[in-house]
């Protein structure tokens, strides 16, 4: 199946400091992906649509001058948590549709532990 | 607005067969997903339905009911390794996959 990739798998960093985070499709090209964030014991939320091309669309409540996202090409979108803070510590997911592959699934990728000093 | 609920934490025995339940209010409706999420990792996928009926894959079962906005994962002859979180998610008008609380299953011996 699809598989979808992120790099960092944990980081850890001071407050104030800014984190950059890479989702890849490795074996598909995705128009569209997704971030995620999940805090311990809850679900995931969405926090943002990414779009190859064009602005991120943010979901209400979330900073998009605090979680910057770039979608440039059909396989990379970055999420950049600026300035973090304690609370920013989190998991973060990326998620995309293969949509050669009828574009039903949305597959995930293995997240990006963040922990914010 | 949407609102997607299900149990916060099931038991059931190893062996044994569970059904996890899953409402939901959406705006709009293009599919609903089960995922099953182990402590620490990310989602993987089970299943998807889009009509109404069952879906079979292995020991594992997917019911929607479009009319009613429910959803149930069945599953069957429970393993051990099946303990996880199970995530019921709707994908609604904007294409966008919404999830659910999510139900912590612990299977025990």
């Amino acid at each position: 199946g699809a598989v979808v990739s992120q790099h960092p798998s944990r980081v850890i960093c001071k407050s104030g400091t800014s984190v950059k985070i890479e989702c890849r499709s490795l074996d598909f090209q995705a128009t569209t992906m997704f971030w995620y964030r999940q805090f311990p014991k809850q679900s995931l939320m969405l926090m943002a649509t990414s779009n190859e091309g064009s602005k991120a669309t943010y979901e209400q409540g979330v900073e998009k001058d605090k979680f910057l996202i770039n979608h440039a090409s059909l396989t990379l979108s970055t999420l950049t948590v600026t300035s973090a803070h304690p609370e920013d510590s989190s998991f973060y997911i990326c998620s995309a549709r293969d949509l050669t592959a009828g574009g039903e699934t949305q597959y995930f990728g293995p997240g990006t532990r963040l922990l914010v000093l | 607005g949407q609102n997607i609920d299900q149990p916060t934490e099931m038991t059931a025995t190893e062996g044994a067969i569970v059904q996890i339940n899953c409402t939901y209010q959406t705006s709009g409706f293009n599919g609903l997903f089960w995922y099953q999420q182990h402590a620490g990792e990310a989602p993987t996928f089970l299943s998807y339905n889009v009509l109404d009926g069952l879906e079979e894959k292995g020991r594992f079962s997917s019911f929607l009911s479009r009319s009613k906005g429910y959803s149930y994962l069945l599953l069957k002859e429970l393993q051990m390794k099946d303990s996880a979180s199970y995530l019921c998610a709707v994908r609604g008008a904007i294409n966008k996959l919404i999830f659910g609380t999510g139900t912590l299953l612990a299977v025990q011996p």
